[in-house]
């Protein structure tokens, strides 16, 4: 089956250093992707991540480790702004095995709220 | 930029009615994605096209058909409205890794 995991609320404080986990088990893997979701507006990319390891970009970073089948999305100098659902989501291969028509299956989110 | 647009950001609707949800996209992509969004739920994908005319079912297709006749376009359609399909309701377009969503509407079914 396909199960991706993700806590439902955080809570930090501005200024601040917050890591956001993902566990998943899919019956196909071709890469790991994290959006942010204001609220009422549509998620929009933050990062994506194939091969294991850290990829950083800005305050944002994701890391990946396929054989733990595990990432997370590491938040630095968290600003009020930040206050956001964010979304974790796995590409699996299609049918056919082309991997341009994989499909994403969304994690249902965390809520991240930024404290001043 | 990629712009993705859905064609109402609000709709209520009454049980039974069909409904037509539109969403165009201007970057020429040729994979598009509907799904809804509920709370506790997260995404939820209803179905999916890979080219025109082409279709496929995702995880939740009952009570929900689309349509892709243009490439630019792809349409979801729900025969005869249910209270359960009241939900908010997101296209995304995708060319190679990244997929853009549209700002989502949000239907209510009386």
């Amino acid at each position: 089956g396909q199960n991706i995991d993700q806590p439902t609320e955080m809570t930090a404080t501005e200024g601040a250093i917050v890591q956001i986990n993902c566990t998943y088990q899919t019956s196909g893997f071709n890469g790991l992707f994290w959006y942010q979701q204001h609220a009422g507006e549509a998620p929009t990319f933050l990062s994506y991540n194939v091969l294991d390891g850290l990829e950083e970009k800005g305050r944002f970073s994701s890391f990946l480790s396929r054989s733990k089948g595990y990432s997370y999305l590491l938040l630095k100098e968290l600003q009020m702004k930040d206050s956001a659902s964010y979304l974790c989501a796995v590409r699996d291969y299609a049918v056919d095995g082309s991997s341009n028509t994989g499909k994403l299956i969304f994690g249902q989110g965390t809520t991240l709220q930024v404290k001043p | 930029d990629v712009k993705v647009t859905q064609s109402s950001r609000y709709l209520v609707k009454r049980t039974g009615e069909k409904v037509f949800l539109e969403c165009v996209q201007d970057m020429d992509h040729e994979n598009m994605f509907w799904y809804r969004q509920d709370p506790g739920l997260g995404l939820r994908l209803i179905y999916f096209s890979y080219d025109v005319k082409m279709k496929e079912k995702g995880d939740i297709p009952e009570g929900y058909s689309v349509s892709r006749e243009k490439k630019e376009r792809f349409s979801l359609i729900l025969e005869s409205a249910s209270t359960n399909q009241t939900s908010m309701y997101l296209c995304a377009s995708r060319s190679g890794t990244q997929q853009f969503f549209g700002p989502g509407t949000r239907l209510t079914v009386l």
